[in-house]
């Protein structure tokens, strides 16, 4: 099974700041990564998918990269909306989430 | 509009069985996988189950192979999720997700607000 890794677990951060969350994955998953957002009590929403393609109405200041192992999510400049939970996804073999990292105001 | 409604979730006993049910509109149903995605209390997401849109090509995590079956109807746009040998740590949230590709696996592009289980004596 492909194990998925994110980095930091908590992430402070401030309105502005442009901040970077890690994914690893235990194998390469080429570029079959996407990128979920999760609120309190809420169903998860997807930002990204194909490790960089930008879903439908999310804002331009979400963007992924990455390929292989190693993947990364950022955020330009941190609105208020945007503190949640992310979790990253591997779609290459089977269907496995990282831990997840919350985002919380600093 | 995409609409995934879960429904079933209730209190049950240990060794306990259950059935998840997900009616979906708004899309082709049956040309969609769907998948069964749960998250405990305070925990992270864990994937389930998978099911093809014909439901010939069927996929499930190891922690439920064996206690848990996934099915549908396509006639009735009707995902399911029959649970038995229900255990504590399968006290969650279940979510059914769809995803934008018949066969899985694939990424989740709609999710529904999901359905808690609580298994507990």
């Amino acid at each position: 099974d492909i194990q998925m890794t994110q980095s930091p677990p908590t992430l402070s951060a401030s309105v502005g700041d442009r901040v970077t969350i890690t994914c690893r994955a235990s194998q390469s998953v080429v570029t079959w990564l996407a990128w979920y957002q999760q609120k309190p009590g809420k169903a998860p929403k997807l930002l990204i998918y194909k490790a960089s393609a930008l879903e439908d109405g999310v804002p331009s200041r979400f963007s992924g990269s990455g390929s292989g192992t190693e993947f990364t999510l950022t955020i330009s400049s941190l609105q208020p909306d945007d503190f949640a939970t992310y979790y990253c996804q591997q779609y290459h073999t089977g269907e496995t989430f990282g831990q997840g990292t919350k985002l919380e105001i600093k | 509009e995409v609409q995934l409604v879960e429904s079933g979730g209730v209190l049950v006993h240990p060794g306990g069985s259950l059935r998840l049910s997900c009616v979906a509109s708004g899309f082709a149903f049956s040309r969609t996988a769907i998948t069964w995605v749960r998250q405990a209390p305070g925990k992270g997401l864990e994937w389930v189950a998978s099911i093809s849109g014909s439901g010939g090509t069927i996929y499930y995590a190891d922690s439920v192979k064996g206690r848990f079956a996934i099915s549908r109807d396509n006639s009735k746009n009707t995902l399911y999720l029959q649970m038995s040998s229900l255990r504590a740590e399968d006290t969650a949230v279940y979510y059914c997700a769809k995803a934008r590709r018949i066969l899985p696996p694939g990424y989740f592009d709609f999710w529904g607000r999901g359905s808690l289980v609580t298994v507990s004596s």
